[in-house]
Protein backbone atom coordinates (compact mmCIF):
# COMPACT_ATOMS: atom_id res chain seq x y z
CA UNK A 1 0.00 0.00 0.00
CA UNK A 2 1.35 3.14 -0.77
CA UNK A 3 1.18 6.02 1.63
CA UNK A 4 1.52 9.46 1.30
CA UNK A 5 2.83 11.86 3.95
CA UNK A 6 1.60 16.02 3.61
CA UNK A 7 3.77 18.43 4.81
CA UNK A 8 3.94 20.55 6.79
CA UNK A 9 0.88 19.79 9.25
CA UNK A 10 0.15 23.23 9.30
CA UNK A 11 0.96 26.36 7.06
CA UNK A 12 0.51 29.58 8.53
CA UNK A 13 0.58 32.70 6.55
CA UNK A 14 -0.88 36.07 5.51
CA UNK A 15 -3.26 36.73 2.44
CA UNK A 16 -0.78 37.83 -0.85
CA UNK A 17 1.61 35.06 0.01
CA UNK A 18 2.74 32.04 -1.41
CA UNK A 19 1.87 28.78 -0.12
CA UNK A 20 3.73 25.52 -0.78
CA UNK A 21 2.25 22.34 0.39
CA UNK A 22 4.26 18.95 -0.33
CA UNK A 23 3.05 15.31 -0.69
CA UNK A 24 5.51 12.50 -0.86
CA UNK A 25 4.65 9.14 -1.45
CA UNK A 26 6.28 5.78 -0.37
CA UNK A 27 6.60 4.07 -3.58
CA UNK A 28 6.39 5.96 -7.00
CA UNK A 29 3.35 7.12 -7.94
CA UNK A 30 1.86 7.94 -11.52
CA UNK A 31 1.12 11.55 -12.10
CA UNK A 32 -1.20 10.85 -13.72
CA UNK A 33 -3.23 9.55 -10.47
CA UNK A 34 -2.11 12.22 -8.43
CA UNK A 35 -4.54 14.59 -7.28
CA UNK A 36 -5.38 17.71 -4.77
CA UNK A 37 -8.41 18.39 -2.98
CA UNK A 38 -9.77 21.41 -0.78
CA UNK A 39 -11.76 20.97 2.07
CA UNK A 40 -13.31 23.57 3.78
CA UNK A 41 -14.77 23.13 7.58
CA UNK A 42 -18.12 21.56 7.52
CA UNK A 43 -17.87 21.13 3.21
CA UNK A 44 -17.22 18.28 1.10
CA UNK A 45 -13.70 17.90 -0.52
CA UNK A 46 -13.11 19.98 -4.14
CA UNK A 47 -11.21 18.61 -6.67
CA UNK A 48 -8.66 21.28 -7.15
CA UNK A 49 -5.66 19.32 -9.32
CA UNK A 50 -5.92 15.98 -11.40
CA UNK A 51 -2.63 14.21 -12.97
CA UNK A 52 -0.28 16.24 -10.63
CA UNK A 53 -0.47 19.35 -13.06
CA UNK A 54 -4.16 20.40 -14.23
CA UNK A 55 -6.36 22.45 -13.00
CA UNK A 56 -10.22 21.33 -12.50
CA UNK A 57 -12.95 23.07 -14.11
CA UNK A 58 -13.57 26.45 -11.99
CA UNK A 59 -10.28 26.33 -10.25
CA UNK A 60 -8.71 30.04 -10.61
CA UNK A 61 -4.83 29.81 -12.08
CA UNK A 62 -2.83 31.28 -8.68
CA UNK A 63 -3.38 27.17 -8.03
CA UNK A 64 -1.18 24.85 -9.23
CA UNK A 65 0.40 21.47 -9.05
CA UNK A 66 3.49 20.14 -10.39
CA UNK A 67 5.71 16.72 -9.47
CA UNK A 68 6.56 13.41 -10.41
CA UNK A 69 7.30 9.78 -8.85
CA UNK A 70 7.70 10.13 -4.90
CA UNK A 71 7.29 13.79 -4.70
CA UNK A 72 4.48 15.90 -5.12
CA UNK A 73 3.45 20.44 -4.85
CA UNK A 74 0.54 22.57 -4.60
CA UNK A 75 1.53 25.62 -4.55
CA UNK A 76 -0.75 29.11 -4.17
CA UNK A 77 0.55 31.85 -5.96
CA UNK A 78 -1.00 34.65 -3.75
CA UNK A 79 -3.15 33.51 -0.98
CA UNK A 80 -6.99 34.76 -0.89
CA UNK A 81 -8.85 34.95 2.16
CA UNK A 82 -10.90 32.02 1.13
CA UNK A 83 -8.10 29.57 0.06
CA UNK A 84 -7.08 29.54 4.09
CA UNK A 85 -8.80 25.52 4.32
CA UNK A 86 -7.30 21.68 4.45
CA UNK A 87 -5.42 20.39 1.60
CA UNK A 88 -5.47 16.50 0.85
CA UNK A 89 -3.56 14.81 -1.68
CA UNK A 90 -4.52 11.52 -3.42
CA UNK A 91 -3.46 8.87 -5.43
CA UNK A 92 -4.19 6.04 -7.20
CA UNK A 93 -2.18 2.99 -7.71
CA UNK A 94 -1.14 -0.07 -9.60
CA UNK A 95 -2.35 -2.19 -6.14
CA UNK A 96 -5.94 -0.59 -7.69
CA UNK A 97 -6.84 1.21 -4.55
CA UNK A 98 -6.97 5.07 -3.81
CA UNK A 99 -5.11 6.78 -0.60
CA UNK A 100 -4.99 10.15 0.62
CA UNK A 101 -2.57 12.02 2.51
CA UNK A 102 -3.45 12.85 6.13
CA UNK A 103 -3.65 16.62 5.20
CA UNK A 104 -2.30 20.32 5.28
CA UNK A 105 -3.85 23.29 7.09
CA UNK A 106 -3.65 26.28 6.15
CA UNK A 107 -4.30 28.65 8.61
CA UNK A 108 -3.82 32.60 8.47
CA UNK A 109 -0.92 34.10 10.32
CA UNK B 1 -24.52 18.68 -13.72
CA UNK B 2 -23.77 16.17 -11.25
CA UNK B 3 -24.73 15.80 -8.21
CA UNK B 4 -24.91 12.90 -5.27
CA UNK B 5 -26.55 12.93 -1.95
CA UNK B 6 -25.96 10.40 0.83
CA UNK B 7 -28.82 8.88 3.41
CA UNK B 8 -28.92 6.21 6.02
CA UNK B 9 -29.06 6.28 9.48
CA UNK B 10 -27.32 8.83 11.41
CA UNK B 11 -26.60 6.91 14.88
CA UNK B 12 -26.16 2.95 14.91
CA UNK B 13 -25.16 0.87 17.79
CA UNK B 14 -22.15 -0.93 17.74
CA UNK B 15 -22.44 -4.35 16.34
CA UNK B 16 -25.33 -3.66 14.02
CA UNK B 17 -25.05 -2.73 9.94
CA UNK B 18 -24.93 -0.01 8.15
CA UNK B 19 -26.78 0.57 4.97
CA UNK B 20 -25.78 3.37 3.52
CA UNK B 21 -27.41 5.20 0.15
CA UNK B 22 -25.74 7.27 -2.42
CA UNK B 23 -28.53 8.83 -4.88
CA UNK B 24 -26.87 10.76 -7.92
CA UNK B 25 -27.96 12.77 -10.88
CA UNK B 26 -26.56 13.96 -14.53
CA UNK B 27 -24.23 10.71 -15.00
CA UNK B 28 -25.25 6.59 -16.09
CA UNK B 29 -23.19 4.57 -14.13
CA UNK B 30 -23.81 2.54 -17.02
CA UNK B 31 -21.60 4.96 -18.96
CA UNK B 32 -18.03 3.05 -19.90
CA UNK B 33 -15.19 4.23 -17.17
CA UNK B 34 -17.50 5.78 -14.89
CA UNK B 35 -17.57 4.98 -10.98
CA UNK B 36 -18.74 5.98 -7.33
CA UNK B 37 -16.95 5.90 -4.42
CA UNK B 38 -17.32 5.82 -0.82
CA UNK B 39 -14.40 7.95 1.43
CA UNK B 40 -15.16 8.64 4.92
CA UNK B 41 -13.60 11.14 7.67
CA UNK B 42 -13.57 10.66 11.29
CA UNK B 43 -14.28 13.94 12.60
CA UNK B 44 -11.18 16.11 12.80
CA UNK B 45 -9.32 12.95 11.23
CA UNK B 46 -8.09 12.70 7.63
CA UNK B 47 -10.33 11.08 4.60
CA UNK B 48 -10.12 7.41 3.69
CA UNK B 49 -11.23 5.65 0.78
CA UNK B 50 -13.49 3.06 1.44
CA UNK B 51 -15.03 1.04 -1.95
CA UNK B 52 -15.76 2.05 -5.36
CA UNK B 53 -17.79 0.38 -8.15
CA UNK B 54 -17.16 0.86 -12.04
CA UNK B 55 -19.81 0.69 -14.23
CA UNK B 56 -19.00 -3.07 -15.40
CA UNK B 57 -20.06 -4.04 -11.75
CA UNK B 58 -16.41 -4.34 -10.94
CA UNK B 59 -15.84 -3.41 -7.14
CA UNK B 60 -12.45 -2.60 -5.12
CA UNK B 61 -12.23 -1.96 -1.29
CA UNK B 62 -9.53 -1.13 0.98
CA UNK B 63 -7.69 -3.69 1.97
CA UNK B 64 -8.00 -2.79 5.84
CA UNK B 65 -11.98 -2.67 5.59
CA UNK B 66 -12.51 -5.32 2.54
CA UNK B 67 -14.29 -7.84 4.48
CA UNK B 68 -16.49 -5.66 6.45
CA UNK B 69 -17.71 -3.93 2.90
CA UNK B 70 -19.99 -3.99 0.27
CA UNK B 71 -20.73 -2.34 -2.68
CA UNK B 72 -23.68 -2.25 -5.06
CA UNK B 73 -25.58 -0.06 -7.81
CA UNK B 74 -28.98 -0.23 -9.17
CA UNK B 75 -28.37 1.39 -12.11
CA UNK B 76 -32.19 1.97 -13.13
CA UNK B 77 -32.36 4.17 -9.96
CA UNK B 78 -29.25 5.98 -10.30
CA UNK B 79 -28.22 4.35 -6.63
CA UNK B 80 -24.99 2.77 -5.25
CA UNK B 81 -25.56 0.89 -2.07
CA UNK B 82 -22.64 0.64 0.82
CA UNK B 83 -22.91 -1.52 3.80
CA UNK B 84 -20.58 -2.40 6.61
CA UNK B 85 -20.67 -4.87 8.97
CA UNK B 86 -19.77 -5.26 12.81
CA UNK B 87 -19.60 -0.94 13.37
CA UNK B 88 -18.08 0.20 16.23
CA UNK B 89 -17.26 3.68 18.05
CA UNK B 90 -14.58 4.20 15.83
CA UNK B 91 -16.36 4.45 12.44
CA UNK B 92 -17.82 7.05 13.90
CA UNK B 93 -17.52 9.59 10.50
CA UNK B 94 -19.07 11.81 7.73
CA UNK B 95 -19.54 9.37 4.93
CA UNK B 96 -19.22 10.51 1.59
CA UNK B 97 -20.03 9.36 -2.10
CA UNK B 98 -18.20 10.61 -4.69
CA UNK B 99 -18.13 10.76 -8.95
CA UNK B 100 -15.18 8.99 -10.39
CA UNK B 101 -15.32 10.90 -14.30
CA UNK B 102 -13.91 8.49 -16.78
CA UNK B 103 -11.81 5.60 -17.90
CA UNK B 104 -8.86 6.97 -16.54
CA UNK B 105 -9.74 9.06 -14.55
CA UNK B 106 -8.43 8.27 -10.97
CA UNK B 107 -10.12 11.06 -8.87
CA UNK B 108 -12.99 12.16 -7.45
CA UNK B 109 -15.16 14.97 -8.85
CA UNK B 110 -17.91 16.23 -7.28
CA UNK B 111 -18.47 14.54 -3.99
CA UNK B 112 -21.90 14.47 -1.89
CA UNK B 113 -22.21 16.94 0.61
CA UNK B 114 -21.61 13.28 3.09
CA UNK B 115 -23.91 12.20 6.24
CA UNK B 116 -22.32 12.09 9.40
CA UNK B 117 -22.82 8.44 10.98
CA UNK B 118 -22.22 8.09 14.99
CA UNK B 119 -21.71 4.54 16.38
CA UNK B 120 -22.91 4.63 20.00
CA UNK B 121 -25.40 2.41 22.25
Amino acid sequence: EIVLTQSPGTLSLSPGERATLSCRASQSVSSSYLAWYQQKPGQAPRLLIYGASSRATGIPDRFSGSGSGTDFTLTISRLEPEDFAVYYCQQYGSSLMYTFGQGTKLEIK
Amino acid sequence: QITLKESGPTLVKPTQTLTLTCTFSGFSLSTSGVGVGWIRQPPGKALEWLALIYWNDDKRYSPSLKSRLTITKDTSKNQVVLTMTNMDPVDTATYYCAHRPAYWDNWFDPWGQGTLVTVSS
